[in-house]
């Protein structure tokens, strides 16, 4: 079983859709939780960063994480074509970052 | 802008070699760690290195090696190259002073290694 699992996608909406992303982890000692943005040939851009349950918002973005369940989900309100990416999220335990394997988003204008 | 870059930003080797990715840091960010992204594929933690010193490591041969240097730059070294190294190798630095705890982290475009 992988510590982190995150279902590949590809996940395909109309533009000003509500977009849901979701993570399960496996392990209850992970501390801190992130979100990142990963375009095509790029490196990876850090969207969200929380490290305690609940709800964090940034603008269009929303990150929960519910520690009791091991589940942390990415919400996208108002959805853009350049949205269309894919979106890791990644799990700092001690001093490294668990990824799962990414979710591929397209949205359709 | 992340204010980390990675050189060169593609690489063609042949089987056997050996090859050396680079990283400029951030200004005052001391910790930097390595990651290898396959294709299709989470990057994979490969190494971290916390003021020069190495402080950590994943599920990587030996011949994965790093350096870090006082002016923000660090390398990653591989010997004997494999095909299975062909990746997406990203170069990630962290602002915070927590003695290298994976707090959030800040990656550069990568480099993409292939082998030949």
């Amino acid at each position: 079983q992988k510590e982190v699992e995150q279902d590949p996608g590809p996940l395909s909406v109309p533009e000003g859709a509500i977009v849901s992303l979701n993570c399960t982890y496996s392990n209850s000692a992970f501390q801190y939780f992130m979100w990142y943005r990963q375009y095509s040939r790029k490196g990876p851009e850090l969207l969200m960063y929380t490290y305690s349950s609940g709800n964090k918002e940034d603008g269009r973005f929303t990150a929960q994480v519910d520690k009791s369940s091991k589940y942390i989900s990415l919400f996208i309100r108002d959805s853009q074509p350049s949205d269309s990416a894919t979106y890791l999220c990644a799990i700092g335990y001690g001093n490294k970052l668990v990824f799962g394997a990414g979710t591929i988003l397209r949205v359709k204008s | 802008e992340t204010g980390v870059t990675q050189s060169p930003t593609h690489l063609i080797k042949t089987r056997g070699q050996q090859v050396t990715l680079r990283c400029s840091s951030q200004s005052g960010h001391n910790t930097v760690s390595w990651y290898q992204q396959a294709l299709g594929q989470g990057p994979q933690f490969i190494f971290q290195y916390y003021r020069e010193e190495e402080n950590g490591r994943g599920n990587f041969p030996p011949r994965f090696s790093g350096l870090q240097f006082p002016n923000y730059s660090s390398e990653l070294n591989v010997n004997a190259l494999e095909l299975d190294d062909s990746a997406l190798y990203l170069c990630a630095s962290s602002p915070r002073e927590d003695r290298g705890l994976a707090t959030e982290a800040f990656f550069g475009q990568g480099t993409r290694l292939t082998v030949v």
